[in-house]
């Protein structure tokens, strides 16, 4: 079965810095582009980075280039995110997504996590 | 950026009856190379995350009751429930996955009427 498990939010100040932990398992993590998708609370969904199978690519939206890092490592099975220079209007539960098929084009997010919440908050 | 325009932003449809979420991208999600359009539908339930419906615009996903379709092509786009339950109060997103930044659709809040 299929899990992706996210970790690592929280209340941070603005300016601050968090890493969320995506755990993968159930499938080859090592075969799929994984995603970051964020959600603000009340609103909707907003694609955040992604990265290749081999962490040779990776693609963020305009605002978080140059704060946000994606990474991963396929020998432990990890996605993960370091948010630096967090601000306010990055509050939202932030979601890990598989891509449904293993190949070099993006299909879609067939699998998610349950979400972990990150605050930006004096 | 391709901007993905869903409308109508809510709809109220008696149980049974059908119900249509249009989805509109300012410019083509359709890849000549494989004739397959970039486009996905996602229903998303209050506290959860969201679930995958239609992938490649037309395609439904294991599982998914064969009342939820998709339709469309290049740059316009259709998921039909052909006769709604009460379980499928939800908000459904449209998404293109053609280029980056990777973008969704502002959402469609489905409701009993």
């Amino acid at each position: 079965e299929v899990q992706l498990v996210e970790s690592g939010g929280g209340l941070v100040q603005p300016g601050g810095s968090l890493r969320l932990s995506c755990a993968a398992s159930g499938f080859a993590f090592s075969n799929y582009w994984m995603n970051w998708v964020r959600q603000a609370p009340g609103k909707g969904l907003e694609w955040v980075a992604n990265i290749k199978q081999d962490g040779s690519e990776k693609y963020y939206v305009d605002s978080v280039k140059g704060r946000f890092t994606i990474s991963r490592d396929n020998a432990k099975n990890s996605l993960y995110l370091q948010m630096n220079s967090l601000r306010a209007e990055d509050t939202a539960v932030y979601y890990c997504a598989r891509e449904i098929e293993s190949s070099n084009f993006w299909s879609g997010y067939g699998y998610w996590g349950q979400g972990t919440l990150v605050t930006v908050s004096s | 950026d391709i901007v993905m325009t869903q409308s109508p932003d809510s709809l109220a449809v008696s149980l049974g009856e059908r119900a249509t979420i249009n989805c509109k991208s300012s410019r083509s999600v359709l890849y000549n190379s494989n004739n397959k359009n970039f486009l996905a539908w996602y229903q998303q339930k209050p506290g959860q995350p969201p679930k995958l419906l239609i992938s490649w615009a037309s395609t439904r996903e294991s599982g998914v009751p064969d009342r939820f379709s998709g339709s469309g092509s290049g740059t316009d786009f259709t998921l039909t429930i052909s006769s709604l339950q009460a379980e499928d109060v939800a908000v459904y997103y449209c998404h293109q996955y053609y280029n980056s930044p990777l973008t969704f659709g502002g959402g469609t809040k489905v409701e009993i009427k």
